[in-house]
């Protein structure tokens, strides 16, 4: 596809459940990214993939939260145990590859709610 | 990681230009200079970037001072569909972080009619 594609839009967990959120990358693309928005203005890098190697982690919680992107398969990000401060806008977003000047595209967003 | 500083907001009158400054004293010599827009309950949008020499492009100019210290993005005629939260961002060419974004606060736009 021409973007990045971000499914759900919204979901809203107990404390304590599991959320799940998808992402399909620009068709083409290699490298994924996943950042989390808190507060209205903080992004936070979670975990980058190129293909479906994992890039760079250094930003993941490592407990309750784990990433994927497999083969002929939208990639995953999943929460276990979901906490009250996971709550956040989660952006996915995706780039042809080096040199560093490519262009990342980000998806429009999953709202996660906690409650 | 290089930081950047900008004012939290800039206010414009539409079809006027907006120079929005950022600050980033501790730059290295493998930083890109990002710029990134964020409109009302989307994802960041790719404005414009550069590493030494100025740079313009459809959305808008990016002026880089001589010593890359600080720099400012120019959108020439602002409309109100260009009020957005507005973020500058180092981004590391190196081989270990590249792709990381490194946002900062950023600066609100508010453009009246």
């Amino acid at each position: 596809g021409e973007e990045v594609a971000q499914t759900p839009k919204h979901l809203v967990r107990g404390e304590g459940q599991k959320a799940k959120l998808y992402c399909a990358p620009i068709k083409g693309h290699s490298y994924v990214f996943w950042y989390q928005q808190v507060l209205k203005n903080e992004f936070k890098f979670l975990i980058s993939f190129q293909n479906e190697n994992v890039f760079d982690e250094t930003g993941m919680p490592k407990e309750r939260f784990s990433a994927k992107c497999l083969p002929n398969s939208p990639c995953s990000l999943e929460i276990q145990a979901t906490k009250l401060e996971d709550s956040a806008v989660y952006f996915c977003a995706s780039s042809h590859g080096r040199p560093v000047g490519n262009t990342i595209y980000f998806g429009e967003g999953s709202w996660l709610t906690v409650v | 990681d290089a930081k950047t500083t900008q004012p939290n907001s800039m206010e414009s009158n539409e079809e006027e230009p907006v120079h929005l400054p950022c600050n980033h004293s501790t730059i290295s010599g493998t930083d890109y200079i990002h710029w990134y827009r964020q409109l009302p309950s989307q994802g960041p949008e790719y404005v414009i970037h550069g590493l030494t020499s100025n740079v313009n492009n459809r959305m808008a100019s990016l002026a880089i001072a001589e010593d890359r210290k600080s720099s400012t993005l120019i959108l020439h005629r602002a409309t109100l569909r260009d009020a957005a939260v507005y973020y500058c961002i180092l981004r590391d060419a190196g081989p270990d972080s590249w792709g990381k974004l490194q946002f900062g606060a950023g600066t609100q736009v508010v453009v009246t009619p």
